[in-house]
């Protein structure tokens, strides 16, 4: 199993409160990404990074913030969490070569109240 | 903007039985990547089966195959022998290999097995 781990694995958290989740991968990947799942909507692409300090958006990055200090940690911060940010968060990496794949980690079930 | 369409929401077969679950695509690149994963309850992401775009022929993975269309833009996949831990969520997902390397997915089909 390719090294990523996501912490925490369940949080609860208040309306307006700061949310940071993280990212750790031990494979030396240069692409990583965070993505939300929702019913009915898949996999949806917050942000991305394509090496340290290089991010970039993705179609769902509002009220979201990254940061990629180095290699093996992916940091997702939301900034003020609302209702609507309630759901299951997936970091994925990936080195694409001839043998292209994208390694999830386990997920991160976020309830905002 | 690349985007994937998976037209139905849910899908059942008997077991042992062959079902397609389609996937449309839409890239202006013209060399890219295709997936399919699997997403058991556990809610692990398993990769399924991968196909290169500069690639003519279709990908097989034991049971599991697909029927690459490049000019209709279509990456369907096929189970064959349907089993039931073959119950699952599956994605299609599209990378371009050159560019921003955004990887990206469709909405899901929920399979159901029927014993």
């Amino acid at each position: 199993d390719a090294g990523i781990t996501q912490s925490p694995r369940h949080k609860v958290t208040e309306t307006g409160t700061p949310v940071t989740l993280r990212c750790h991968q031990t494979e030396n990947h240069r692409y990583m990404y965070w993505y939300r799942q929702d019913p009915g909507h898949g996999l949806r692409l917050i942000h991305y990074s394509y090496g340290v300090k290089d991010t970039d958006k993705g179609e769902v990055s509002d009220g979201y913030s990254v940061s990629r200090s180095k290699t093996e940690d992916f940091l997702l911060t939301l900034e003020s969490a609302t209702s609507s940010q309630t759901s299951v968060y997936f970091c994925a990496i990936s080195e694409y070569t001839g043998n292209t794949e994208a390694f999830f980690g386990q997920g991160t079930r976020l309830t905002v109240v | 903007a690349q985007t994937v369409t998976q037209s139905q929401p849910e899908m059942s077969v008997q077991e042992a039985e062959t079902v397609t679950l389609s996937c449309t695509y839409d890239t202006s690149e013209s060399d890219y990547y295709l997936f399919w994963y699997k997403q058991p309850p556990s809610r692990q992401m398993i990769l399924v089966i991968r196909q290169e775009a500069y690639k003519q022929q279709n990908a097989t993975e034991n049971r599991f195959s697909v029927n690459f269309q490049k000019a209709a833009k279509s990456f369907s996949l096929k189970i064959s022998d349907s089993q039931l831990g073959d119950a699952a969520m599956y994605f299609c997902a599209l990378i371009s290999n050159f560019g921003n390397e955004k990887l990206t997915f469709g909405t899901g089909t929920r399979l159901t097995i029927i014993p």
